[in-house]
């Protein structure tokens, strides 16, 4: 199967920090990702959709200009969380359709931020 | 938009019984539903998917029945094993729409031996 490869997979900062994340599609090129959210014991629940070389599509609710997203290549997606408060700690996983449209998604291994 | 709820939250079972967990969708044009297992702090799995033009999927222990009338799927898996032991996650989607899928809340599967 596909390869979604995440980075870092862990990550701690201080509060009014920004942290940037890496989504890369390793063996296929991904013209969609999509940036998923998860607290703990919590479901996994989407926070915008990344589209190669054009603006991404937030859910409702997500504030896009604290949560920048750059889809830049057909292999890279990156999440930029601006000015990181204590309440935005939680596992952020990017997700990524195969060259095969058939329907499947695969996960990057996820981010753990932690703001103090 | 899609809303997909999934019951129960938790279930405990004896090692070698049965396990289903059960969900419903609300969108009548979803026709992708697929499980997925996560470990603590690991990525969330595939572990079977069905299509809307399918009732009944089996891979080994593992099935998935679709009613689209009803708009409910459920997850079956036989004589379990500890290492079943996860979170199951099902999810609904429209492959028209960019495969964006929606999660529900999630199942604490206990294995216990």
């Amino acid at each position: 199967g596909a390869v979604v490869s995440q980075h870092p997979s862990r990550v701690i900062c201080k509060s009014g920090t920004s942290v940037k994340i890496e989504c890369r599609s390793l063996d296929f090129q991904a013209t969609t990702m999509f940036w998923y959210r998860q607290f703990p014991k919590q479901s996994l629940m989407l926070m915008a959709t990344s589209n190669e070389g054009s603006k991404a599509t937030y859910e409702q609710g997500v504030e896009k200009d604290k949560f920048l997203i750059n889809h830049a290549s057909l292999t890279l997606s990156t999440l930029t969380v601006t000015s990181a408060h204590p309440e935005d700690s939680s596992f952020y996983i990017c997700s990524a359709r195969g060259t095969v449209n058939t329907g499947e998604l695969f996960f990057g291994e996820g981010s753990r931020l932690t703001v103090l | 938009g899609e809303n997909v709820e999934q019951h129960p939250s938790t279930l405990s079972v004896q090692e070698g019984d049965s396990a289903v967990i059960k969900c419903t969708y609300s969108d009548s044009a979803s026709n992708y539903f697929p499980w997925y297992k996560q470990e603590l702090g690991k990525r969330p799995q595939l572990i079977i998917d069905i299509r809307s033009n399918v009732g009944e999927k089996k891979d080994q222990r593992i099935a998935v029945t679709l009613n689209k009338t009803a708009k409910h799927f459920s997850l079956h898996i036989t004589e379990t094993q500890p290492e079943d032991s996860a979170v199951y996650f099902c999810a609904a989607s429209m492959r028209e729409y960019g495969n964006k899928l929606v999660f529900g809340a999630g199942t604490i599967l206990r294995v216990k031996s």
